[in-house]
Order: structure tokens, then C-alpha cells, then sequence
């Protein structure tokens, strides 16, 4: 159980397009959603967190209308890369954690993107 | 502010050999602690976590962690480390108090070599 999917895993754009991310939580309900960029070598950097209705809250130093987070629904929290730059290539990780104080964070698989 | 330290960077092992993996964390009270593992190219795979109880936790394959409150300390350990367990670990920390985020340490890179 408590399998989060995230799409696309792979995604190549031209700079200055528009690139969305999916995250779904396919068999709970996701309270909570956290979006994280991961360079090469490094631990998880958070940019954002997610709960279902609200607006996200973002890190310091994380622009918000760049990285656009919406979370629409218990199960589905999207990012969206907006005019995107060779500066915003990366590996962007989504996590999920339902309502309990005890629930693990429950990862997708990633997405790398690399923008031309 | 609350921290989550794994020392060791990188950590080379035969396999076969015995693994143990460090982490520590900070703050007052304590958090719930967990273990993920992360392959290239993936997302991260819980391994195990401690909420309270027995402070020696069973994960999946064949990882466990003891929790030492006196020393801040959740180390994780495998006796016979097999090729497959290379990857990236990370030990992270959930606090109730920080607003549902959790705090991760800078990961631990396994290399077995055969």
C-alpha cells in the first residue's frame, strides 16, 4: 500500500515553455504533499508544501510563480515549471504523508527535467 | 533549528561484510525517525521507522535501526550487506511540530564492493 505516482519520470522542453508535474497518491489520501528538487550528489532540497484546498507554502528563496503548486484534490498535487530555464534542470521528487502524526512520507519516483 | 546529521559521507563495504550507517538528531524532544533508501535515478524507499516502543526496529530487506535516546543516535545496520544495497541512504526526522515537514540528513552513499 501507500504507492505515490508521479509523471512523467523523464520530460525534455525548450526554454521559456511550460512543464507540469504529477503526483498521485493511488490508494490513500494525501493530507500533505511536499515537493523537492535534488541536484546531483545532494540530499533532498524541500521547495514546498501542499495540504488539499490551501494555497502552498513555499521555501525561502523559492519563487513562487516560477514553481507553481496546485493541489486540487486528496489524491493529486501538481508543479509546474513555468518559462523554464537550463537552470531549472533537475530531479524533482514529490512525497505524500496522509493525516496521522505517525505517517511515513511516501515518495514517487521522481522526474528528471532538462530544459534545452 | 532542528537537524538531522549523517556523518559519513561515503562508505565503502565487501560484500558480506556487516553495515552500520549513522545518523543523529537534534532538538528536545524526540522525533519520529526514519530510514529511506534511494537508487539512481529513483525516488526514495522507506526501510524502517520509529515512532516509541522497542528501540530496536526491523525493516525490509534485512535492515535494522536501533534508537539510543542518550546519544541523539538512530544507526542503522545490516549484518551481510549483499551488491544490491548500494544506493543512496538518508535518515530523516518528522517533528510535530514543524508544520508536517520532515528533516533529512545529507544521505550516506554505500559502495560494496565484491
Amino acid at each position: 500500500g501507500a504507492v505515490v505516482s508521479q509523471h512523467p519520470s523523464r520530460v525534455i522542453c525548450k526554454s521559456g515553455t511550460s512543464v507540469k508535474i504529477e503526483c498521485r497518491s493511488l490508494d490513500f489520501q494525501a493530507t500533505t504533499m511536499f515537493w523537492y528538487r535534488q541536484f546531483p550528489k545532494q540530499s533532498l532540497m524541500l521547495m514546498a508544501t501542499s495540504n488539499e484546498g490551501s494555497k502552498a507554502t513555499y521555501e525561502q528563496g523559492v519563487e513562487k510563480d516560477k514553481f507553481l503548486i496546485n493541489h486540487a484534490s486528496l489524491t493529486l498535487s501538481t508543479l509546474t515549471v513555468t518559462s523554464a530555464h537550463p537552470e531549472d534542470s533537475s530531479f524533482y521528487i514529490c512525497s505524500a504523508r496522509d493525516g496521522r502524526a505517525d505517517s511515513p512520507l511516501h515518495f514517487g519516483n521522481g522526474t528528471r527535467l532538462t530544459v534545452t | 533549528a532542528q537537524s538531522v546529521t549523517q556523518p559519513d559521507i561515503h562508505i565503502t563495504v565487501s560484500e558480506g561484510a556487516s553495515l552500520e550507517l549513522r545518523c543523529n538528531y537534534s532538538y528536545g524532544a524526540t522525533p519520529y525517525l526514519f530510514w529511506y533508501v534511494q537508487s539512481p535515478g529513483q525516488g526514495l524507499q522507506l526501510l524502517l521507522k520509529y515512532f516509541s516502543g522497542d528501540t530496536l526496529v526491523q525493516g525490509i530487506k534485512g535492515f535494522e535501526a536501533e534508537f539510543k535516546r542518550s546519544q541523539s543516535s538512530f544507526n542503522l545496520r545490516k549484518p551481510s550487506v549483499h551488491w544490491s544495497d548500494a544506493a543512496e541512504y538518508f535518515c530523516a526526522a518528522y517533528y510535530n511540530t514543524n508544520a508536517g515537514k520532515s528533516t533529512f540528513g545529507d544521505g550516506t552513499t554505500l559502495t560494496v564492493k565484491p
